[in-house]
């Protein structure tokens, strides 16, 4: 199993640009979710996924979007990058917290920096 | 008041020292509680999850007090290995989603 995959590791953008960041997992998780860390500021829940077809925001969702066509994937769309979207992304998948799912199993995250 | 919350650190200690740190959390129909490791520039990664009568792995050990809404984690003999941030977690009943601490960075010296 490989697990969970992000790409890009590295990306840079200049502002107004938009990009696709992808995540896929293999383990047959329901739950997958996207979240940012910058320092000082912690884990940041950005948008999750209960199931294929059914996404919701989390803490910080503005200029995100996100969509769950498949259960293996959950690509972060950032529609117009601004350089506070600087930062570290992780995406994660788990079975459903909600149903005692504990273990989240992270990517290894996309460097983001948008100049 | 942040749900989740950690003493930021860093905890400097000698090899072989016992640290410990704890997580406060404010929602009292938590739940589910967990220590998360990262590593520098790594992910995150399960360390332990917390059960209400305590657990033990090898040289770790995590508590939890449901009275003062806290949870604890111990190190024992301290290894280089274990410098790293730890991350405190909870799931909320009914709720879909986790609630991340900020972390506690320990430094082990040799």
């Amino acid at each position: 199993n490989a697990g969970v995959t992000q790409t890009p590791k590295f990306q840079v953008l200049k502002t107004g640009q938009s990009m696709t960041l992808q995540c896929a997992q293999d383990m047959n998780h329901e739950y997958m979710s996207w979240y940012r860390q910058d320092p000082g500021m912690g884990l940041r829940l950005i948008h999750y996924s209960v199931g294929a077809g059914i996404t919701d925001q989390g803490e910080v969702p503005n200029g995100y979007n996100v969509s769950r066509s498949t259960t293996e994937d959950f690509p972060l769309r950032l529609l117009s990058a601004a350089p506070s979207q600087t930062s570290v992304y992780f995406c994660a998948s788990s079975n459903p917290p909600k149903r005692g799912g504990s273990e989240q199993y992270f990517g290894p995250g996309t460097r983001l920096t948008v100049t | 008041r942040k749900e989740v919350e950690q003493d930021p650190g860093p905890f400097n200690v000698p090899e072989g020292a016992t640290v410990a740190f704890n997580c406060t959390y404010s929602n009292s129909a938590s739940q589910s509680f967990f220590w998360y490791r990262q590593d520098c520039r790594k992910e995150p990664k399960l360390l332990m999850s917390v059960y209400s009568s305590g657990n033990e792995d090898g040289r770790f050990t995590a508590q939890l007090n449901r009275a003062s809404q806290y949870i604890s984690l111990l190190i024992r003999d301290s290894k280089l290995s274990d410098s790293a941030t730890y991350l405190c977690v909870v799931i909320i009943s009914g709720y879909s989603t986790l609630t991340f601490g900020k972390g506690t960075m320990l430094l082990v010296s040799p």
